[in-house]
């Protein structure tokens, strides 16, 4: 088992539908990740927050909006997806998303949760 | 600007037999290198990192890369498959140093058979 968790595991919602995914750290962490695994696809990221502030939005549509209340959380809010949307989204933390001059910093990684747009 | 290939989308091998699974990266400043694993309908674990250290590195279950900057590669390498190895492995690649940016490899599915 990881230091990240995420809820729900797995998520069904229609297209109208607004939801909202959860990511909690327990590592003392101070960057933290969204990240979207589709089939045939490489991982893409989405957003990054280091230390509760938005450092990268990496071109995601705004039906997609994330939300770092503090360095232990993050959510992404769901609204009006596609079906093309549905698809594994892992989160990630790290020490931060500088790294040190020993290197960059590893992520670590929830179990995802498994999203089906209907 | 940075990327990451790897070689083989699948890669089948028998069990007790070695695991070779390929990546090559560039990269335009001294990278940092990762080799993650994914099983299946689980998040990524971390099995190994370079960091300009040592270029043989050794990571949990047996596996071990070496970083040769020469070939620009990072293959992952295991002496003798076991089933538990079945899984989807991702080569990573990070610019060290100021904000990182972290690309992963389209990842290569390890089938082990008895």
């Amino acid at each position: 088992e990881t230091g990240v968790t995420q809820t729900p595991r797995h998520l069904v919602m229609g297209m109208t539908n607004k939801k909202s995914l959860k990511c909690e750290q327990h590592l003392g962490h101070n960057a933290m990740y969204w990240y979207k695994q589709s089939a045939k696809k490489p991982l893409e990221l989405m957003f990054v927050y280091n230390f509760k502030e938005q450092t990268e939005n990496n071109s995601v549509p705004s039906r997609f909006s994330p939300e770092c209340p503090n360095s232990s959380h993050l959510f992404l809010h769901l609204h009006t997806l596609q079906p093309e949307d549905s698809a594994l989204y892992l989160c990630a933390s790290s020490q931060d998303s500088w790294g040190t001059s020993g290197g960059a910093n590893e992520q670590f990684f929830g179990p995802g949760t498994r999203l089906t747009v209907l | 600007a940075q990327s990451v290939t790897q070689l083989d989308s699948h890669v089948s091998v028998s069990e007790g037999t070695p695991v070779l699974l390929r990546c090559n990266y560039s990269s335009s400043y001294s990278p940092s290198l990762f080799w993650y694993v994914q099983h299946p309908n689980k998040g990524l674990q971390l099995l190994l990192k370079y960091t300009s250290a040592a270029t043989l590195v050794k990571g949990i279950n047996g596996f071990e890369a070496e970083f040769k900057k020469s070939e620009t590669s990072f293959h992952l390498t295991k002496p003798s498959a076991h089933m538990s190895d079945a899984a989807e492995y991702f080569c990573v690649v990070s610019d060290s140093g100021g904000y990182q940016k972290v690309t992963f490899g389209t990842g290569t599915k390890l089938q082990v058979i008895p």
